[in-house]
């Protein structure tokens, strides 16, 4: 079945570095924009960032622009998220969604999130 | 981009409707009709129930419906359940590729 998987989440320290993962399955993964979403504790969703189905072409919210990468492996169907810089504001759950072809901007399937704390 | 304005709060009683907004601005909602709704129950990741402002995803009840006026999008909950009990949000395009969500509404079932 269609499926998104978040991994890599933890406890970092403020400052610190964290590489989030996000394994599809069960669909063309080439095909599809891939984001990542994330909802700190107790509030709302908040966008993070685009990378477009190829891989070349990126976007991000301005909170996490120069800090965090997001990037693609067509070939493992993988999504990452490369966080560095990290701040305490950054402590929430981060889900990956994908985004499909025939729409825009409209996040169909999501996985069920990994946690992200940053606390020293 | 800021977030997108919803009232925080929402409620009705069993088979009643209620209506949801979501405030933007020309630059985002009053821009595009890239706009969606999503609803989250606890604990659960968010499930898209309505995408370019009114329609909806096979499979979502047709108890939902989305409409747009100027820089106000809008969500409607006909027939209300307990299972409708959950968290709404919207989101649009704002241009420059990025996507905006509001800050959500606690939908409540009497």
């Amino acid at each position: 079945q269609v499926q998104l998987v978040e991994s890599g989440g933890g406890v970092v320290q403020p400052g610190g570095s964290l590489r989030l993962s996000c394994a599809a399955s069960g669909f063309t993964f080439s095909t599809y924009a891939m984001h990542w979403v994330r909802q700190a504790p107790g509030k709302g969703l908040e966008w993070v960032a685009i990378v477009w189905y190829d891989g070349r072409n990126t976007d991000y919210a301005d909170s996490v622009k120069g800090r965090f990468t997001i990037s693609r492996d067509n070939s493992q169907n993988m999504v990452y998220l490369q966080m560095s810089s990290l701040r305490a504001d950054d402590t929430a759950i981060y889900y990956c969604a994908r985004d499909p072809p025939e729409q825009w901007l409209v996040l169909d399937i999501w996985g069920q999130g990994t946690q992200v704390a940053v606390s020293s | 981009q800021s977030a997108l304005t919803q009232p925080p709060s929402a409620s009705g009683s069993p088979g009643q409707s209620v209506t949801i907004s979501c405030t933007g601005t020309s630059r985002d909602v009053g821009n595009y009709n890239h706009i969606s709704w999503y609803q989250q129950h606890p604990g659960k990741a968010p499930q898209v129930i309505i995408y370019e402002v009114s329609r909806r995803p096979s499979g979502v009840s047709d108890r939902f419906s989305g409409s747009k006026s100027g820089d106000t999008a809008s969500l409607t909950v006909s027939g209300l359940q307990a299972d409708d009990e959950a968290d709404y949000y919207c989101s649009s395009y704002a241009g420059g590729n990025k996507l905006v969500f509001g800050g959500g509404t606690k939908l409540t079932v009497l």
